[in-house]
């Protein structure tokens, strides 16, 4: 069936360092967003990346979506504490049709 | 703050018994989307509805159904409760498309089934 996979599961970092979290699917998707979940929170949307190739900015954050559009990244650049929380992609295969959350990368900032 | 709204914020169930959840999207917002998000995993999709029809379905079996009223809100109805059914559900209103548009997620329903 379609998935989307995340990677890495956890990632515990120091204050300050950079941090990056993958998104694989199994098929094309037509667009993929990104959202962050605090603990004991819910997602909140931060961006949709549409175009093959498309990278956006904002502020420290930088989201790619690859040429094939099958995997993008989200990569913070000095992460905060205000950073700590669960990274999830979603893909979309085609319009109108079901959304496919990744398992999410858990950060930690250590400080 | 979404503007969106979800109740009982906590609920505890027994196996077998029903349950009805809500939503209250905001305002101008045609699509509402349910998930159930287990503990540590990525929510999962249950069901869309656009003006008041389903129009799209994850994979759950039938006993999960849902409705959507004119006025914004919508309802999750979970018959037969298992066990697996415990997660966090949480809606998400959108002005379009699912997945085309930003969603906006509610604080959710924590759902225990004993």
């Amino acid at each position: 069936g379609q998935q989307v996979m995340q990677i890495p599961q956890y990632q515990h970092v120091q204050e300050g360092e950079d941090f990056t979290t993958y998104c694989n699917s199994s098929t094309t998707l037509s667009n993929i967003q990104w959202y962050k979940q605090r603990p004991g929170g819910h997602p909140v949307f931060l961006i949709q990346l549409v175009k093959s190739g498309e990278v956006k900015k904002q502020k420290r954050l930088t989201f790619q979506f690859g040429e094939a559009k099958k995997n993008s990244s989200l990569h913070i650049t000095a992460t905060q504490t205000t950073d700590v929380g669960t990274y999830f992609c979603a893909g979309t295969m085609n319009r109108d049709d079901k959304i496919i959350f990744g398992k999410g990368t858990r950060l930690h900032i250590l400080p | 703050e979404t503007g969106v709204t979800q109740s009982p914020t906590h609920l505890i169930k027994t196996r077998g018994q029903q349950v009805t959840l809500r939503c209250s999207s905001q305002s101008g917002h045609n699509t509402v989307s349910w998930y159930q998000q287990a503990l540590g995993q990525g929510p999962q999709f249950i069901f869309q509805y656009y003006r008041e029809e389903e129009n799209g379905r994850g994979n759950f079996p039938p006993r999960f159904s849902g409705l959507q009223f004119p006025n914004y809100s919508s309802e999750l109805n979970v018959n037969a409760l298992e066990l697996d059914d415990s997660a966090l559900y949480l809606c998400a209103s959108s002005l379009g498309w699912l997945g085309t548009d930003t969603q906006y997620f509610g604080p959710g329903t924590r759902l225990t089934v004993l």
